[in-house]
């Protein structure tokens, strides 16, 4: 049983769009972190978001941590093909790390 | 600040062989944790190693083990590959405190590693 949840699995959209991903579970953590993975590579960390409700923005993506510290989303405006990649949340429980099913992004030029 | 290295980079063996996989964390880091890789299952925790003891461990085969060193370089070993063996694995070190408000994970570029 995966304790972290994301939402979809699979996005395709086209250069300019707007999409959100969704990373759900029932438990609370300390901290969430969002990476992005492109192929034949290790995942690189976006972001860590640490607060209850705490929204963190990275030029055109947005980050938010859920008021009761189990969920988090990530928004991005104006998509652009170099967005491409697999998008993998992960939370951590004091020195363990949860991480999602991940959400593979193609953005079509 | 140099980041997570792994070697090497491609690494392709034949079913019953075993295979050591090197990770170098991020200096200052005292904790490893390795993960296994692929397009069915996804991340998948293998073990956490922090001050050369293993802390935590995944749900995998003895075939799979690891050690850390007193300068926290990892190696994690997979003895008797098989077919399924077949995945990216992926070394991420952190702090690894565990008194702290939050700790995060940085990645290395993961090591390839085919099975025929």
């Amino acid at each position: 049983t995966q304790l972290l949840e994301q939402s979809p699995q699979f996005l395709s959209i086209q250069e300019g769009e707007n999409l959100t991903v969704y990373c759900n579970s029932s438990s609370v953590f300390s901290s969430l972190q969002w990476y992005r993975q492109e192929p034949g590579e290790g995942p690189v960390l976006l972001v860590t978001v640490v607060t209850g409700g705490e929204v963190k923005k990275l030029k055109r993506l947005t980050f938010q941590f859920g008021d009761a510290r189990k969920d988090s989303s990530l928004h991005i405006t104006a998509a652009q093909p170099g967005d491409t990649g697999l998008y993998l949340c992960a939370g951590a429980r004091g020195v363990q790390f949860y991480f999602g099913t991940g959400t593979s992004l193609t953005v079509i030029p | 600040k140099a980041g997570v290295t792994q070697t090497p980079r491609y690494l392709i063996k034949t079913r019953g062989q075993q295979v050591t996989l090197s990770c170098s964390p991020i200096s200052g880091h005292r904790s490893v944790s390795w993960y296994q890789q692929t397009p069915g299952q996804g991340l998948q925790f293998l073990f956490e190693y922090f001050s050369e003891t293993q802390r935590n461990k995944g749900n995998f085969p003895g075939r799979f083990s690891g050690r850390q060193f007193s300068n926290s370089r990892s190696e994690m070993n997979v003895s008797t590959l098989e077919l399924g063996d077949s995945a990216l694995y992926l070394c991420a070190s952190s702090l690894g405190l565990a008194g702290a408000p939050y700790n995060e994970q940085f990645f290395g570029p993961g090591t390839r590693l085919t099975v025929l």
